[in-house]
């Protein structure tokens, strides 16, 4: 049978098409927010991470958005490539609360060809 | 090596066994981080250690869960009398500074265990 916490959000998207990803946090006093990928059987890969005092960030092929106003943050993946289909994860470093990590349920990417 | 490696890789207990399982952090690498990860969902904070240090066990979820780093580097979490709900892969991170800013953590490939 299936077991409870498989159904994750999916995004399907074209290979070449661009991809968005969005995360909702509640804590308003996290100073840095983080996305990892996670590929199937391995631990989560850093992408990119954004300060709070930030709105935006670019790195290699992806933009991080931060809105502090309706705590929302995207992670913008553009061109997506069959390499791209892995669990995308956000996380925030709440400034209380030392370096540790709280994360998101996480969204699925699956890149079709 | 290059990053951070666990083992075992997998781990399978009958109900009631103890286990440990090792992390081997980033060489020079002052924190290290334990999380679990339930099937499906994101990883979740066990505990921190600065060096030797355990400063923060505040995600361990009952006495039956321990860690350690005696020697700074290499760490081992071992959970007494294994319970189903124990089942999860669990993930170790380190990064290279210690305190409250952040830098960015490496995580291991995870051990995987089943709790039968």
């Amino acid at each position: 049978g299936e077991s409870v916490g498989l159904h994750l959000p999916t995004l399907s998207v074209q290979e070449g098409d661009n991809s968005i990803i969005n995360c909702a946090y509640s804590n308003s006093a996290s100073d840095y927010f983080i996305w990892y990928k996670q590929e199937s059987g391995k631990g989560p890969q850093f992408i990119i991470d954004i300060r709070s005092n930030m709105d935006k960030r670019q790195g290699q092929r992806v933009t991080v958005l931060l809105n502090k106003t309706v705590k929302h943050l995207s992670l913008q993946i553009a061109a997506t490539q069959p390499g791209d289909s892995a669990v995308y994860f956000c996380a925030e470093k709440r400034k209380a609360a030392g370096n540790k990590l709280t994360f998101g349920g996480g969204t699925r990417v699956l890149v079709k060809p | 090596g290059a990053g951070v490696s666990q083992s075992p890789r997998y781990k399978v207990a009958k109900r009631g066994q103890d286990v440990a399982l090792r992390c081997d952090p980033i060489s020079g690498h002052v924190s290290l981080f334990w999380y679990q990860q339930a099937l499906g969902q994101g990883p979740e904070f066990l505990t921190y250690f600065q060096n030797e240090a355990q400063l923060d066990k505040s995600g361990l979820p009952s006495d039956r869960f321990f860690a350690e780093r005696p020697e700074g580097s290499v760490s081992t979490l071992k959970i007494q009398r294994t319970q189903q709900e124990d089942s999860a892969v669990y993930l170790c991170a380190s990064s290279v500074r210690g305190g409250t800013d952040y830098n960015e953590q490496f995580f291991g490939p995870g051990t995987r265990l089943t709790v039968l």
